[in-house]
């Protein structure tokens, strides 16, 4: 199970883009990169989840390099409401230990 | 579908006491997990099923805790006798595999 770095904390301002970079150096070839989103007092929403390349949805981006030992979460203009911490996750055989590790608590000023 | 659902929501109970824990996952879902979560340690996964058998309990703490799934639409985790030390906020999640899980509300349980 591949395991995973990224920062502890980060800050940012309303309506700039955030990206929050995960190093997994010792991914698999069968591993997708995975991302949740934690509010206060919520359990963890998915936002996405990708293998190589790029993938974007209504909430976020993901880019991953071809090498794919890293990988980055972008959200464009975040408001107030970004503000949670954010996990990577990285694997992808049914049977993986899932670890979540401590993410990054991301704080959105205005 | 209402998402996964856990109940109940808050649980205050004395040392010593019995405390299960309850959870319905989201219909058609192989995977139910449950988790633990403190400031302290972060989100632990304490044991997961898949179609209704326990697959990894290496998670739980101790032989205080038992988790059952008797089919696939309820899931229960117990702990008996209760401890300060296991109060913390307890999820439960379900997915279709392992790594796009959709997690229930949560209950924060505290043990006096």
């Amino acid at each position: 199970l591949a395991k995973t770095t990224q920062p502890i904390s980060m800050d940012s301002y309303e309506g700039q883009e955030v990206n929050i970079t995960c190093s997994h150096n010792n991914i698999a070839t069968n591993d997708y990169i995975t991302w949740y989103q934690q509010f206060p007092s919520q359990g963890p929403r998915f936002i996405i989840q990708g293998y190589k390349t790029k993938v974007t949805n209504e909430v976020a981006s993901l880019f991953i390099p071809a090498d794919r030992k890293s990988s980055t979460l972008s959200l464009p203009r975040v408001s107030l409401s970004d503000t949670a911490v954010y996990y990577c996750l990285v694997g992808g055989n049914r049977d993986d230990k899932i670890i979540f590790g401590k993410g990054t608590r991301l704080h959105i000023l205005p | 579908d209402a998402g996964v659902i856990q109940s109940p929501r808050h649980e205050v109970t004395e040392m010593g006491q019995e405390v299960t824990l309850r959870c319905k996952p989201i219909s058609g879902h192989d995977y139910l997990f449950w988790y633990r979560q403190t400031m302290m340690r972060g989100l632990e996964l304490l044991i997961y099923f898949n179609n209704n058998v326990p697959i990894d309990d290496s998670g739980m703490p101790e032989d205080r805790f038992s988790a059952k799934m008797p089919n696939a639409s309820f899931s229960t985790l117990k702990i008996q006798p209760s401890e300060p030390r296991d109060s913390a906020v307890y999820f439960c999640a379900s997915s279709f595999w392992g790594y796009e899980q959709y997690f229930g509300p949560g209950t924060r349980l505290t043990v006096t």
